[in-house]
């Protein structure tokens, strides 16, 4: 069974610093993995979605990366902002594309201006 | 892409009623799935929803309790009968876009408090 771990649980930073989240999974058979942000009392936003064949994907200030082999995803955030603050989820899909996503409990977020 | 909208965006009801909350996609999806998301918790999976046939549910949750309608490619609804205060929790709607990456979207989620 597909399990999904992220650390930290939780993280405080000042505004303007670089930051790492991880996230690491049991099953190296995955079809692909996606970050999400969650705001409080709010749905799920798609952030980057990496496939099994890829390394990393970036988008704007974040970068994800993905080691397959070893289980590992890093989600990197630069020059943080108080607007990043939420709770960021990494998922993975096992085979492809009928399988379930398995969730990690998240990360929740702080960026103090 | 696909763009996800549920109604109601949340409700307070009382105990042994029942509440069905509506899904919305922008766009044809191959897969919609229902979630629920407890106070402090992360997401589990209740069932996915299969045009034109029965649901699938996840281990623990059963039609009795949340019945599952898909009538087309872009419509959903979940009903959540009978509500106890545990049933208080965020339901969320997902989809998988006919993109062929399987990226998976969710909407706004229905907060759901039962008195």
């Amino acid at each position: 069974k597909q399990e999904v771990t992220q650390i930290p649980a939780a993280l405080s930073v000042p505004e303007g610093e670089n930051l790492v989240l991880n996230c690491s999974f049991t099953d190296s058979a995955i079809y692909n993995l996606q970050w999400f942000r969650q705001d409080p009392g709010k749905g799920l936003t798609s952030l980057l979605l990496i496939q099994s064949s890829q390394r990393e994907q970036t988008s704007g200030r974040l970068n994800a990366s993905l080691d397959k082999s070893s289980g590992r995803s890093t989600l990197y955030i630069a020059a943080s902002q108080p607007g990043d603050s939420a709770t960021y989820l990494c998922a993975v899909r096992l085979s492809s594309g009928y399988s379930t996503l398995t969730f990690g409990k998240g990360t929740m977020l702080l960026v103090s201006p | 892409s696909a763009v996800i909208s549920q109604k109601p965006s949340r409700d307070i009801c009382q105990r042994g009623t029942s509440l069905t909350i509506q899904c919305q996609v922008d766009s044809q999806v191959t897969m919609m799935f229902w979630y629920r998301q407890q106070p402090g918790q992360s997401l589990t999976l209740i069932a996915t929803a299969n045009q034109g046939s029965e649901a699938t549910y996840e281990s623990g949750f059963v039609i009795d309790k949340f019945p599952i309608s898909r009538p087309n490619l872009t419509f959903s609804t979940l009903t959540v009968s009978n509500m106890s205060p545990e049933d208080s929790s965020i339901y969320l709607c997902s989809a998988i876009a006919r993109t062929g990456t399987y990226e998976q979207y969710f909407g706004p989620g229905t907060r759901l408090t039962v008195t």
